[in-house]
């Protein structure tokens, strides 16, 4: 069964710019969760998507946004880019997060750098 | 509010010597917790996890740790490092948000493994 994807691996932008990164889960899972990693705040939770509906949600600014198609896949937007964005971006899937803990399975991620 | 305290950012050891990464938790309940080790650009793989069953857990690649209700601990040893064990540790409890699962991380431990 093939893993999380993440796609692109690498981008870097300018300020001010905006972003979307893209996260296909694996097969059957409809739960897909999205964190920021840096080295200062280390991995942080973003938000979470269960059948196109985000469920759940971190304590990011409203220039993080998401959302996730029928076939489970999701993407991650960020609007109005800062240096402070600059980050690897990890997303995750699982069958459930609801109720009793199903592991997440993350992908590569995308390391992003805001020039 | 439930989180998790990694005692050491970077630890290093000799190859074929044991390996101890500390992590303390605080929860107002009997916690589930998890140790995910994330090599270089690579994502998080789920090395073991602990949820009220057995307190010594055992995990993938040798590794083991021990839930200590009285020194709210959760400790991750291995008898004997091996080279391809450098990588980055993080020690994660599972909180409750609005009834969804939510992964809270340490700040991590890097494992430097000498020949």
């Amino acid at each position: 069964k093939a893993g999380v994807t993440q796609t692109p691996r690498y981008l870097i932008k300018t300020r001010g710019q905006q972003v979307t990164l893209s996260c296909s889960p694996i097969s059957g899972h409809r739960s897909v969760s999205w964190y920021q990693q840096t080295p200062g705040q280390g991995l942080q939770f973003l938000f979470e998507y269960f059948s196109e509906t985000q469920r759940n949600k971190g304590n990011f600014p409203g220039r993080f946004s998401g959302r996730q198609f029928s076939n489970s896949r999701s993407e991650m937007n960020v609007s109005t880019l800062e240096l402070g964005d600059s980050a690897l971006y990890l997303c995750a899937s699982s069958l459930e997060q609801r109720g009793p803990y199903n592991e997440q399975f993350f992908g590569p991620g995308t390391r992003l750098t805001v020039l | 509010a439930q989180s998790v305290t990694q005692l050491d950012s970077h630890v290093s050891v000799s190859e074929g010597t044991p390996v101890l990464l500390r992590c303390n938790y605080s929860s107002s309940y009997s916690p589930s917790l998890f140790w995910y080790v994330q090599h270089p650009n690579k994502g998080l793989q789920l090395l073991l996890k602990y949820t009220s069953a057995a307190t010594l857990v055992k995990g993938i690649n040798g590794f083991e740790a021990e839930f200590k209700k009285s020194e709210t601990s959760f400790h991750l040893t291995k008898p004997s490092a091996h080279m391809s064990d450098a990588a980055e540790y993080f020690c994660v409890v599972i909180v409750l948000s609005g009834g969804y699962n939510k992964l809270i991380f340490g700040a991590g431990t890097r494992l430097a493994v000498h020949p």
